[in-house]
């Protein structure tokens, strides 16, 4: 069973819909987590940083992560063409530098 | 404020040469690690660099090695490399100090022919 379960399929949404993204995992020591978005040919970019259970919301984006189910999802409000990327979900059992456990990504495209 | 800066950004090699990739840390992080990210799959660490040692250590083989500098920045090194071993490999930076997660750096694409 891997670390991180991320299924990867490409979802295509209409400009203005809103994205839901989901990841799972296995290790009930992580209590840090990430979300990263990543432009083709690009590094990872930090989208989201929570910790432990509970939401977070930044703008357009909302995280959300119940340790219980060992569930992480990421809603993206309104989207927008420019929201085109992979999204990466990652995660790791100490703050800042231990490393990071990613899942696969899930491409998003966003059709005007 | 200059972000994690990485070099080359593409690189082509022959199975069985080494190749050494740099890094560059964001200004004042002090800690570097490096991970592979395969075409289609998500980034896999490979090993983290503090005070010129290496402190974590991923599942990779002895063939990969690295290096870290007085100033932060870094080196990662590959010995005999496989076709296996294309992938992009990136860098990321984070502060010892402050504890805030990594930051990435744009990547080094490397083709193994």
């Amino acid at each position: 069973q891997k670390e991180v379960e991320q299924d990867p399929g490409p979802l295509s949404v209409p400009e203005g819909a809103i994205v839901s993204l989901n990841c799972t995992y296995s290790n009930s020591a992580f209590q840090y987590f990430m979300w990263y978005r990543q432009y083709s040919r690009k590094g990872p970019e930090l989208l989201m940083y929570t910790y432990s259970s509970g939401n977070k919301e930044d703008g357009r984006f909302t995280a959300q992560v119940d340790k219980s189910s060992k569930y992480i999802s990421l809603f993206i409000r309104d989207s927008q063409p420019s929201d085109s990327a992979t999204y990466l979900c990652a995660m790791s059992v100490l703050r800042g530098n231990n490393r990071l456990a990613f899942g696969k990504g899930n491409q998003v495209v966003v059709i005007p | 404020d200059a972000g994690v800066t990485q070099s080359p950004t593409h690189l082509i090699k022959t199975r069985g040469q080494q190749v050494t990739l740099r890094c560059s840390p964001k200004s004042g992080h002090d800690t570097v690690s490096w991970y592979q990210q395969a075409l289609g799959q998500g980034p896999q660490f490979i090993f983290q660099y503090y005070e010129e040692e290496e402190r974590q250590r991923g599942n990779f083989p002895d063939r990969f090695s690295g290096h870290q500098f007085p100033n932060y920045s870094s080196e990662l090194n590959v010995n005999a490399l496989l076709l296996g071993d294309s992938a992009l490999y990136l860098c990321a930076s984070s502060s010892r100090q402050i504890g805030e997660t990594q930051y990435f750096g744009p990547g080094t694409r490397l083709l193994v022919l």
